[in-house]
């Protein structure tokens, strides 16, 4: 149980466009949604917050305009990078916590962007 | 704040026992975990501690002392497919859901 599912796995787009990733939970209520970004041989590093219904709450230095963020429904949340640059190339990876708090949180299987 | 820390590799033998020490500043946090990741995949979990002492759970172990803001995870019997990072991360509760903190994780070589 708890299952996050997160597509696309993995993304090229070209420099200056959008790219969506998603992740939906498709057993149960995700109120608030965690997103992080991993660089090679770097920490998964916590970007953002998002809560159903509320504005995302963004960690100090990641720009809320690039990194659009939606939670409009209790099992799917958005995270949009605008006017991608090859920077922003990384592996981004959303988690919830878990309904019962057991052991915390489950993760999605992450979307490896590419920026060219 | 809230810096975690650990070793960035280990080298290890087949069938060894390996401990792979975590230390982090003792505020915010609630609770320590533990998980493994391979390249290119999620992390996946491992253990939890929220309370000081020993959690073992098969072949894994943790160990937490909160005053001390120290833990370890212990692998035992080694097998290759252990060859992965382990990250160690801080839960942190505010309003109404928490995160976590990770670190930078360890990248254990396992080898024959």
């Amino acid at each position: 149980g708890a299952v996050v599912s997160q597509h696309p796995s993995w993304v090229i787009c070209k420099s200056g466009t959008s790219v969506k990733i998603e992740c939906r939970s498709l057993d149960f209520q995700a109120t608030t949604m965690f997103w992080y970004r991993q660089f090679p041989k770097q920490s998964l590093m916590l970007m953002a917050t998002s809560n159903e219904g509320s504005k995302a709450t963004y960690e100090q230095g990641v720009e809320k305009d690039k990194f659009l963020i939606n939670h409009a429904s209790l099992t799917l949340s958005t995270l949009t990078v605008t006017s991608a640059h090859p920077e922003d190339s990384s592996f981004y990876i959303c988690s919830a916590p878990k309904p019962d708090r057991g052991y915390g949180y489950t993760f999605g299987s992450g979307t490896r962007l590419t920026v060219v | 704040g809230q810096n975690i820390d650990q070793p960035t590799e280990m080298t290890a033998t087949e069938g060894a026992i390996v401990q792979i020490n975590c230390t982090y500043q003792t505020s915010g946090f609630n609770g320590l975990f533990w998980y493994q990741q391979h390249a290119g995949e999620a992390p996946t979990f491992l253990s939890y501690n929220v309370l000081d002492g020993l959690e073992e759970k098969g072949r894994f172990s943790s160990f937490l002392s909160r005053s001390k803001g120290y833990s370890y995870l212990l692998l035992k019997e080694l097998q290759m497919k252990d060859s992965a990072s382990y990250l160690c991360a801080g839960g942190r509760y505010g309003g109404s859901q928490g995160n976590l903190i990770f670190g930078k994780g360890t990248k254990l070589s396992v080898k024959p």
